[in-house]
């Protein structure tokens, strides 16, 4: 079982719909990231956050400690936005990180 | 201001030929962490080393991998015996420091493919 699990896998949505990725977690952490990752391209930080909420442009990142649970969410999403976004987290006491399975979103005009 | 270099970003190697993926981290920072990328895979970390110094190896493979990040220069993941299976997307991350947690900061990956 992944100490940390995506959902969903694969998501398709139209152009300016409001889209959610979730993400949990089994014990403790340090933080949570939430990555970017192009088709054939590098990887991309786009948030790292231990509590409440952060937002960057149409992106929102939450974190829920009590319940393990993190939450990414794209407003007015836009073709471009398609990727896969993967969460990660540092688990207490160590620097690396530990993937989730990432979600292929596709947004279509 | 460069961010992660990675070289190459596309690796050949037949069977048996060595690899070696290189990895300069951001300026400032002394922390160097690899993850590997197999086809239609998550990721998954490898090795983090500080400068002359590895500090977690636990997800390096036991057998022909090798790591290290010397006091000049960059960090050199090697790969010696190269098999199909290690043909994969590896990155490279860095951070700041020891006390974290930091963000890290990815570079463009080398691809290697094994023929």
């Amino acid at each position: 079982k992944n100490e940390v699990e995506q959902s969903p896998q694969n998501l398709t949505a139209q152009e300016g719909e409001f889209i959610t990725i979730n993400c949990s977690y089994s014990v403790g952490i340090s933080a949570l990231h939430w990555l970017q990752q192009h088709p054939g391209g590098g990887i991309v930080s786009l948030f790292m956050l231990s509590s409440g909420k952060k937002k960057h442009g149409r992106l929102i990142a939450t974190i829920n400690i009590q319940e393990k649970h993190s939450s990414l969410h794209i407003t007015a999403s836009h073709p471009r936005d398609s990727a896969v976004y993967i969460c990660a987290v540092s688990f207490e006491g160590a620097q690396k990180l530990v993937f989730g399975q990432g979600t292929r979103l596709t947004i279509n005009p | 201001n460069a961010g992660v270099m990675q070289n190459p970003r596309h690796l050949v190697r037949r069977r048996g030929q060595e690899a070696r993926l290189r990895c300069s981290p951001m300026k400032g920072h002394s922390h160097v962490y690899w993850y590997r990328q197999l086809p239609e895979e998550g990721l998954k970390f490898m090795v983090y080393l500080q400068k002359e110094n590895i500090i977690d190896e636990s997800g390096m493979p036991k057998e022909r991998f090798s790591a290290e990040f010397p006091k000049e220069g960059p960090s050199i993941l090697r790969i010696q015996q190269v098999v199909r299976g290690d043909s994969a997307a590896y990155f490279c991350a860095s951070s700041p420091g020891l006390a974290g947690p930091y963000e890290q900061y990815f570079g463009p990956g080398t691809r290697l493919t094994v023929t």
